[in-house]
């Protein structure tokens, strides 16, 4: 499983849009790149997954360079509620165990 | 959505008792199920991996006979934490996945033990 590096905290403001870049140099041909949030005594909840370039659903985009040894997860407009600790995590969707870092902590304030 | 729920979500013993927590896919038949731990501040930790009808597969440092996992459905995994003691106190968070959903880790609740 790749190692992942990110940011252990990240402040913001209401409304305002939050980039969290994570490294994964060693990422492997097969990877693909998942962010889940987590919220205090809850389990984390995915957020979004990709492989290349850049996704986008409902929630956050991701943006995935041509040489994929980083991401990065866009929230755009955050709120108070956005505040959680997202985790970023890279395997092959054929491995079923997640590793987990220790996540970035996001705290948005009014 | 895939729901996976557990139960209890709270739960305070004593020390030496044990204590099973059930964990359940609700809308989904769970190829594989997986058993974390989180202490206060930190990240999850992947103690086991569970599949339905076989022997759950540990990973390095858990005590396989401390933490009794039982897969007996594709619904249904259970932890059992026998004889436990304070230093168990943690958060415990299954989770569970199906090839059907690109395996995809859907996460239940969590529960919050607490040793006396």
């Amino acid at each position: 499983l790749a190692k992942t590096t990110q940011p252990i905290s990240m402040d913001s403001y209401e409304g305002q849009e939050v980039n969290i870049t994570c490294s994964h140099n060693n990422i492997a041909t097969n990877d693909y790149i998942t962010w889940y949030q987590q919220f205090p005594s809850q389990g984390p909840r995915f957020i979004i997954q990709g492989y290349k370039t850049k996704v986008t659903n409902e929630v956050a985009s991701l943006f995935i360079p041509a040489d994929r040894k980083s991401s990065t997860l866009s929230l755009p407009r955050v709120s108070l509620s956005d505040t959680a600790v997202y985790y970023c995590l890279v395997g092959d969707s054929n491995d079923y165990k997640l590793s987990f870092g220790a996540g970035t902590t996001v705290t948005v304030r009014a | 959505g895939a729901v996976v729920s557990q139960h209890p979500s709270r739960v305070i013993c004593k020390s030496g008792t044990s204590v099973k927590i059930e964990c359940r896919s609700l809308d989904f038949q769970a190829t594989t199920m997986f058993w974390y731990r989180q202490f206060p501040k930190k990240s999850l930790m992947l103690m086991a991996t569970s599949n339905e009808g076989s022997k759950a597969t540990y990973e390095q440092g858990v005590e396989k006979d401390k933490f009794l996992i039982n897969h007996a459905s594709l619904t249904l995994s259970t932890l059992t934490v026998t004889s436990a003691h304070p230093e168990d106190s943690s958060f415990y968070i299954c989770s569970a996945t199906t090839y059907l959903t690109n395996n995809e880790q859907f996460f239940g609740p969590g529960t919050r033990l607490t040793v006396l």
